[in-house]
C-alpha cells in the first residue's frame, strides 16, 4: 500500500537557520506530493504541493522538488523565523473515485530566538 | 469567506453517549471528509463525500456514521461514544475528488471520551 515516512522530531532550530525535513514515499504510479502545515489550536493549511516528478513546489520560502528516482520530497528553508514553529505533514494523493491521501505522522519544528 | 467550519471546538462525553460533529464549507466545494488525528499516527479518514449525495468509508469508519445533508453541510456522528474515539477530530473540504486538488480544513473538534 502506500505510505509516507516523515524524519521523526521534533527539530529545534535557531532561528536563521536553514531547516531540511526529509520525506520519502512509497506509492505505485504517480501520486501528487503535498506538504500542508498546522500551527497551535488550529486545522491543517496547505503550504506547497507539486503534482508531477521534477515539479518543485515553493510557498512563503519553503521548497520542495518531488523527487521520483528517489520517491522523496523534502522541505527546505534557507532562513527559519520563530513564526515557522509549527507541526508539518508531508502527504501523498491519488485519484480513485475520491481523493485519497495518505498522511505522514507530522515534524514538529521549534524556532528558538 | 469562512471556509470550513466545525462545531464544537471542544466536547467531553461519558462511555455510552452519543453527539453528532457539526461541518460546513462555504467555498461550493463538491467533496467533504472526516479526519481523526491521533499521536503518533498522522490524520486517518474516517468517512468521504465525493459528492452532494453520495457518502463512502474510508480507512477507519468502526462507531462513525455521516450524513452529507446538503452541499455545504457534512456531519460526523457517534452512535455509542468509546474511550477509543478520544481523538481531534477534523472535517476537509475539496473542490473535486482529483489527486491535485487541495484541502481545506477546519480548526478541529477535541474530543474526549471518559
Amino acid at each position: 500500500g502506500n505510505s509516507v515516512t516523515q524524519m521523526e522530531g521534533p527539530v529545534t532550530l535557531s532561528e536563521e537557520a536553514f531547516l531540511t525535513i526529509n520525506c520519502t514515499y512509497t506509492a505505485t504510479g504517480y501520486p501528487s506530493l503535498f506538504w500542508y502545515v498546522q500551527y497551535p489550536g488550529e486545522g491543517l493549511q496547505l503550504l506547497l504541493k507539486a503534482t508531477k516528478a521534477d515539479d518543485k513546489g515553493s510557498n512563503k520560502g519553503f521548497e520542495a522538488t518531488y523527487r521520483k528516482e528517489t520517491t522523496s520530497f523534502h522541505l527546505e528553508k534557507g532562513s527559519v523565523q520563530v513564526s515557522d514553529s509549527a507541526v508539518y505533514f508531508c502527504a501523498l494523493s491519488y485519484s480513485g473515485g475520491y481523493q485519497k491521501v495518505t498522511f505522514g505522522t507530522g515534524t514538529k519544528l521549534q524556532v528558538i530566538p | 469567506n469562512a471556509g470550513v467550519t466545525q462545531t464544537p471546538k471542544f466536547q467531553v462525553l461519558k462511555t455510552g453517549q452519543s453527539m453528532t460533529l457539526q461541518c460546513a464549507q462555504d467555498m461550493n466545494h463538491n467533496s467533504m471528509y472526516w479526519y481523526r488525528q491521533d499521536p503518533g499516527m498522522g490524520l486517518r479518514l474516517i468517512y468521504y463525500s465525493a459528492s452532494e449525495g453520495t457518502t463512502d468509508k474510508g480507512e477507519v469508519p468502526n462507531g462513525y456514521n455521516v450524513s452529507r445533508l446538503n452541499k455545504r453541510e457534512f456531519s460526523l456522528r457517534l452512535e455509542s461514544a468509546a474511550p477509543s474515539q478520544t481523538s481531534v477530530y477534523f472535517c476537509a473540504s475539496s473542490e473535486a475528488p482529483i489527486s491535485t486538488d487541495t484541502q481545506y480544513f477546519g480548526p478541529g473538534t477535541r474530543l474526549t471520551v471518559l
